[in-house]
């Protein structure tokens, strides 16, 4: 039963490009999470959603972030226009239907801006 | 809103010794989860022991434990026996369980812990 699979592992864009970062949850996994870590802070929620439906986007930026997670394929993380300031580490994480304690983190996406 | 503080940016602690990391936490919520994670530098989050508010004794993972004292919000965690392998970040992070907090995590700012022959 493979982990929560995020891919790339390693992302470049330059400033004004669109950056799209891809989470599969773990198989029997309904719910995806996605966290921001800033270099040297912890991880900051961003997104809730479950399959076609944001629950919870309260730590979403207002703008040039959006996040899907369709009924067939990964949940989509994307940035478009990045700055500077969108440097980060990108974390997914996904938990079964009624288990609120079984989250399980991917190995997150890497995001340089340059 | 809840909040998670770990007040140790560093410790450092020798091989085969105990070390304490330190979390305090604010939630006016009566049941929650608290967690404490690991994240060497592979970047993956790790998650080490996990305590759920209702339980009053302390959890246990191997060499792990925590000290988690509800009425003063602290939620320390206890490396015994530390080994090299040991050398991480390490967050606590706090889960709600009502409408509004039981979809996310909040983390504190991490403690990294160097661990010395």
């Amino acid at each position: 039963n493979a982990g929560v699979m995020q891919n790339p592992r390693h992302l470049v864009r330059r400033r004004g490009q669109e950056a799209r970062l891809r989470c599969s949850p773990m198989k029997g996994h309904s719910h995806v999470y996605w966290y921001r870590q800033l270099p040297e802070e912890g991880l900051k929620f961003m997104v809730y959603l479950q399959k076609e439906n944001i629950i919870d986007e309260s730590g979403m930026p207002k703008e040039r972030f959006s996040a899907e997670f369709p009924k067939e394929g990964p949940s989509i993380l994307r940035i478009q226009q990045v700055v500077r300031g969108d440097s980060a580490a990108y974390f997914c994480a996904s938990s079964p239907p009624g288990n609120p304690a079984g989250y399980t983190f991917g190995s997150g996406t890497r995001l340089t801006v340059v | 809103a809840q909040t998670v503080t770990q007040s140790q940016p560093e410790m450092s602690v020798q091989e085969a010794e105990t070390v304490t990391l330190s979390c305090t936490y604010d939630t006016s919520e009566s049941d929650y989860y608290l967690f404490w994670y690991k994240q060497p530098p592979s970047r993956q989050m790790i998650l080490v022991i996990r305590q759920e508010a209702y339980k009053q004794q302390n959890a246990t993972e191997n060499r792990f434990s925590v000290n988690f004292q509800k009425a003063a919000k602290s939620f320390s965690l206890k490396i015994s026996d530390s080994q090299l392998g040991d050398a991480a970040m390490y967050f606590c992070a706090y889960r709600g369980l009502n409408t509004g907090t039981a979809s996310k995590l909040t983390f504190g700012t991490g403690t990294r812990l160097q661990v010395t022959l």
